[in-house]
């Protein structure tokens, strides 16, 4: 089965921790995403990656960090200088960043206390 | 840069149907206009993507005026299960290999029986 998975579903932990989302894809695609989603305020754009090795940040880049040593994975850290990290993490990715629809996985929340 | 626009929520009878619209200022000609689908706890899903005139297919309608400041999705004939919350998404090229990807905040569409 082709596809996009995120894990785990549900992360707790501390304040001051780091913690780090795990994102694959065995549809081949070279881009990848990762969005952050509040209540009430859409999909955000943390950080994309076109290419191995290679990734760029998105409107919310502070305080998160990304790797892409290969193409099936893109995992997140968010570090403890994020100051609200308490969210839903949506990651997806596609042939293209521009012509081509995004494939998302179901995503993991995130609490931090 | 683009900024998008979606109504907050919308309601409509079954086998109504239901056009949604995203404002987008400042688009170039070349840049893509998607649509998603979203239910709670779930990634968004792909509906639609065109980048002018009007595009088709088995779910959805695209319809983009030649100004391209807006764009409509058209969902003919709703049912119950199209309740979720509709996304539009416009990807931009920024020049030197970046793309801005600007997510609409959601449109929450309840269907009524």
């Amino acid at each position: 089965d082709g596809g996009i998975t995120q894990s785990p579903k549900y992360l707790f932990r501390k304040e001051g921790q780091n913690v780090t989302l795990s994102c694959e894809q065995n549809l081949n695609h070279d881009a990848m995403y990762w969005y952050r989603q509040d209540p009430g305020q859409g999909l955000r754009l943390i950080y994309y990656s076109q290419i191995v090795n290679d990734f760029q940040k998105g409107d919310i880049a502070e305080g998160y960090s990304v790797s892409r040593e290969k193409k099936e994975s893109f995992p997140l850290t968010v570090t403890s200088a994020q100051k609200n990290p308490t969210a839903f993490y949506l990651c997806a990715s596609s042939l293209s960043p521009q012509t081509y629809e995004q494939y998302f996985g179901p995503g993991t929340r995130l609490t931090v206390t | 840069l683009a900024k998008t626009t979606q109504p907050i929520s919308m309601d409509s009878y079954e086998g109504q149907e239901v056009n949604i619209t995203c404002s987008h200022n400042n688009i170039a000609t070349n840049d893509y206009i998607t649509w998603y689908q979203q239910f709670p706890s779930q990634g968004p899903r792909f509906i639609i993507q065109g980048y002018k005139t009007k595009v088709t297919n088995e779910v959805a309608s695209l319809f983009i005026p030649a100004d391209r400041k807006s764009s409509t999705l058209s969902l003919p004939r709703v049912s119950l299960s199209d309740t979720a919350v509709y996304y539009c998404l416009v990807v931009a090229y920024s020049g030197a290999g970046s793309y801005q990807l600007t997510f609409g905040k959601g449109t929450k569409l309840s269907v009524i029986p």
